[in-house]
């Protein structure tokens, strides 16, 4: 069985440019998470999707970070315009528990590089 | 106060001998705690749950002190491929999970 699917693995841009990154979580798997991982830190919830339904984005910066889940099934993070500070790996995550938590698998992330 | 706290390390373990580590969480609430292990550029994936009671898999333990406010994670015989970073992970509520920066595992030859 196929796992949680991430594309691009690699992204360089400038600064004010934007960027996007999408995930196909794993067949059945109700529930898809995006965290940002820095270096030496641990992910960290950027936004939670049960089915279509984002559920958990107060994590999100709104201002140039956007999210969806059409169909809920793939997914697209958004950035617009990319800061440097957001030089990172984005993870996604995906597993089938809903109101519990099941195992989480994680994509190979996508790591950006902001110049 | 971080709402997960781990040393990062490096805990530095020559080959064959026992590393533990512990993890120090914030919200007393908090239901259902994990390791993951983190490889190098890669992504994490489950090492084991802690339950209460604690639990072994193979050369891995892992602890639960509620009381304190902590899990550990023990790994005996450390092999080579043990060198990692894992990371400790609390559920505070439904699906809203807390990752620790990670202990970092450095097994030495």
């Amino acid at each position: 069985e196929a796992g949680v699917v991430q594309s691009p693995r690699y992204k360089i841009i400038e600064k004010k440019q934007p960027v996007a990154f999408w995930c196909n979580p794993i067949s059945g798997h109700n529930t898809l998470y995006w965290y940002l991982q820095n270096l030496g830190q641990g992910p960290e919830l950027l936004i939670r999707y049960e089915n279509e339904e984002a559920v958990d984005d107060s994590q999100l910066p709104k201002d140039r970070f956007s999210a969806e889940r059409l169909k809920g099934v793939d997914s697209t993070l958004k950035i617009q315009p990319a800061e440097l500070g957001d030089s990172a790996v984005y993870l996604c995550a995906s597993s089938t528990g809903t109101g519990g938590v099941g195992e989480l698998f994680f994509g190979e992330g996508s790591r950006l590089t902001v110049l | 106060r971080k709402e997960v706290e781990q040393d990062p390390g490096p805990f530095n373990v020559p080959e064959g001998a026992t590393v533990a580590f512990n993890c120090t969480y914030s919200n007393s609430a908090s239901q259902s705690f994990f390791w993951y292990r983190q490889d190098c550029r890669k992504e994490p994936k489950l090492l084991m749950s802690v339950y209460s009671s604690g639990n072994e898999d193979g050369r891995f333990t892992a602890q639960l002190n509620r009381a304190s406010q902590y899990i550990s994670l023990l790994i005996r015989d450390s092999k080579l491929s043990d060198s990692a970073t894992y990371l400790c992970v609390v559920n505070r509520n439904g699906n809203r999970l807390a990752f620790g920066k990670g202990n970092q595992v450095v097994v030495i030859p």
